[in-house]
């Protein structure tokens, strides 16, 4: 079956711009969770989603939002765009947040560069 | 919330020895704990997970063992081969938790022919 399913792979956007970034998950997998890889900071928890609705927020800006649709497809927007967030986002699908499955499929990224 | 140190950030090690990664955690809450392996320009795997109900898990050459008491895991490597060159992280997490996974800042595995 498909994996997790990224768009677009690379972005480059203007300071103060606003971006969109698309994830669809694994067919049947509910929960997608999303992730800023940095070389300084690493891989950091931004928020889950889950039936639609946040579950948590990582410590990131309020710039940062995300929503979740129907079915089960993620997008995370950021706006008013830094330099900073330059990092390559990463999406991870789960079967069910809940349960004992917990194993996430990440899939291969956006590659956001802001200048 | 969760703190997760890893250790150590680079090991080089021979084509054929063992490689041995090491992480510690801060929230006894955590339950879970997956490790991941990304190849340059990658997307991060899953390579092996551990729930806090076992000490132990073996996949071939792979092998995680979980010290609960001391919240402390690690990653073993056994007869490396050149295509285990990568960066592995470790994670916790508290499954039915919300917080998503706390990464390690990641070990980058050099294997030496």
């Amino acid at each position: 079956k498909a994996g997790v399913t990224q768009t677009p792979r690379y972005l480059i956007k203007t300071r103060g711009q606003q971006v969109t970034l698309s994830c669809s998950p694994i067919s049947g997998h509910r929960s997608v969770s999303w992730y800023q890889q940095t070389p300084g900071q690493g891989l950091q928890f931004l928020f889950e989603y889950f039936s639609e609705t946040q579950r948590n927020k990582g410590n990131f800006p309020g710039r940062f939002s995300g929503r979740q649709f129907s079915n089960s497809r993620s997008e995370m927007n950021v706006s008013t765009l830094e330099l900073g967030d330059s990092a390559l986002y990463l999406c991870a699908s789960s079967l069910d947040s809940t349960g004992l499955n917990r194993g996430y499929t990440f899939g291969s990224g956006t590659r956001l560069t802001v200048v | 919330g969760e703190n997760v140190e890893q250790h150590p950030s680079t090991l080089s090690v021979q084509e054929g020895d063992s490689a041995v990664i090491k992480c510690t955690y801060s929230d006894s809450a955590s339950n879970y704990f997956p490790w991941y392996k990304q190849e340059l320009g990658k997307r991060p795997q899953l390579i092996i997970d551990i729930r806090s109900n076992v000490g132990e898990k073996k996949d071939q050459r792979i092998a995680v063992t979980l010290n609960k008491t001391a919240k402390h895991f690690s990653l073993h490597i056994t007869e490396t081969q050149p295509e285990d060159s990568a960066v592995y992280f470790c994670a916790a997490s508290m499954e039915g938790g919300a917080d998503g996974l706390t990464f390690g800042k990641g070990t980058h595995l050099i294997i030496q022919p």
